[in-house]
């Protein structure tokens, strides 16, 4: 049972947005900035956005990030089929005093 | 660029432990925590712990404090993780992870991974 809670799986048409969820509380991400990476199979994660909206260099700007009160969203726009991946959101919780992470949300381009 | 080596797949008994080494480079190794995390095959990411390379010290999930040791030798710039009294549980790739910056709860580099294997 993670600490933070993602939808399993989301899905969109190419071309299309779609939005992930991570929902946690006051003791993390209603009191840290919160990260997101993306997954693909075989492969280690990459960090895809952090301190809840900037992006990396080399992250394109149809990934996009957000927080509010103790949730946060990742928006991904003009879906492509490569971005079918595991996402995952990331921040610290105080009361745990420990680094946690969502469950994941498969994202199917169809 | 940043790039975080570490050693290869183990396999390795009940009971038994592993140390799975962290090689950095592109930056300063000393100036930022390494973080562990692990995933099970088919599961999500799981943060084991960090090690601040500059002065040793650490701080373990509760989940992991008394098995797990994170260490660091700066002359190789190399961090390691040792988990002792392995169980099947614990079959899991693991992977090194460069903090962002103190403060933060990004991890901005991720190892290649270990993939380490706990069977009779």
């Amino acid at each position: 049972q993670s600490v933070l809670t993602q939808p399993p799986s989301v899905s969109a048409a190419p071309g299309q947005k779609v939005t992930i969820s991570c929902s946690g509380g006051s003791s993390n991400i209603g009191s840290y900035y919160v990260s997101w990476y993306q997954q693909f199979p075989g492969t280690a994660p990459t960090l895809l956005i952090y301190d809840n909206d900037k992006r990396p260099s080399g992250i394109p700007d149809r990934f996009s990030g957000s927080k509010s009160g103790t949730s946060a969203t990742l928006g991904i726009t003009a879906l492509q089929t490569g971005d079918e991946a595991d996402y995952y959101c990331g921040t610290w919780d105080k009361s745990l005093n420990a680094g946690v992470f969502g469950g994941g949300t498969k994202l199917t381009v169809l | 660029q940043v790039q975080l080596v570490q050693s290869g797949a183990e396999v390795k008994k009940p009971g038994a432990s592993v140390m799975v080494s962290c090689k950095a480079s592109g930056y300063t190794f000393t100036s930022i925590d390494i973080n562990w995390v692990r995933q099970a095959t088919g599961q999500g990411l799981e943060w084991m712990g960090w090690v601040n390379p500059n002065n040793g010290h650490t701080g373990y999930a509760q989940k992991f404090q008394g098995r797990v040791t994170m260490t660091r030798d700066t002359s190789i710039s190399t961090a390691y993780m040792e988990l002792s009294g392995l169980r099947s549980e614990d079959t899991a790739v693991y992977y090194c992870v460069r903090l962002g910056y103190y403060g933060s709860a990004s991890w901005f580099n991720w190892g290649q991974g270990t993939l380490v294997t706990v069977s009779s």
